[in-house]
């Protein structure tokens, strides 16, 4: 089955900085690949996808990158802002379900 | 639009007793349903999913089961709780078409003591 690669756990970044969460995946039809934020005790909520097709894609201060060659994939968070801290997941779809990384539990200190 | 309701919020059982907590999806059909269990401070484990009434598919072999008597209704169950089975329990949705986010109900906070 589907594996995923999270790194770092925790990162520790300068507000105004830029963050950079990385993973990578094992099973080459997974083919979808959610970011969540997950605040703590709340429930984690989708803040960017990226489908197969497409190797880049932006959102404002958000972005996510998909080498599909080599099986990894970005989080790339510009400008960061303390409200930016919480812990981020990665996830790989591969039918029928989706496999998360451990998360990375990034803080932005003012 | 869609939403996920999740009950309780919290819950403190004893070990050896019982558990049911409830998921429900209002706003779509036939969407596929998930549980996980977050530990603290770890990451999500799936711990059932399923893509149809009476269709449960098992990760992680244990105490727990799942039912889906209705097309968005997700129940989980156990019969006798371990203090192991503490965690945070989330609820997920997401379309029967591929490709999909999930979307995750606020979760209940489960204590055994």
């Amino acid at each position: 089955g589907e594996n995923v690669e999270q790194h770092p756990s925790t990162l520790s970044v300068q507000e105004g900085d830029s963050a950079v969460i990385k993973c990578t995946y094992s099973d080459s039809a997974s083919n979808y690949f959610p970011w969540y934020k997950q605040e703590l005790g709340k429930r984690p909520q989708l803040i960017i996808d990226i489908r197969s097709n497409v190797g880049e894609k932006k959102d404002q201060r958000i972005a996510v990158t998909l080498n599909k060659t080599a099986k990894h994939f970005s989080l790339h968070i510009t400008e960061t802002q303390p409200e930016d801290s919480a812990v981020y997941f990665c996830a790989a779809y591969s039918s029928p379900y989706m496999r998360f990384g451990a998360g990375t539990r990034l803080t932005v200190k003012p | 639009s869609q939403t996920i309701h999740q009950w309780p919020a919290t819950l403190v059982q004893p070990v050896g007793s019982p558990l049911s907590l409830e998921c429900t999806v209002e706003g779509t059909s036939n969407p596929n349903l998930y549980w996980y269990r977050q530990a603290a401070g770890r990451g999500l484990q799936l711990l059932f999913y399923s893509v149809g009434i009476g269709q449960i598919s098992s990760e992680v072999p244990q105490n727990l089961s799942a039912s889906r008597p209705q097309d968005r209704q997700f129940i989980l169950s156990s019969k006798k709780l371990l203090l192991s089975d503490s965690g945070f329990y989330l609820c997920a949705w997401n379309g029967a078409v591929s490709n999909q986010p999930q979307h995750f109900g606020d979760g209940t906070r489960l204590s055994i003591l």
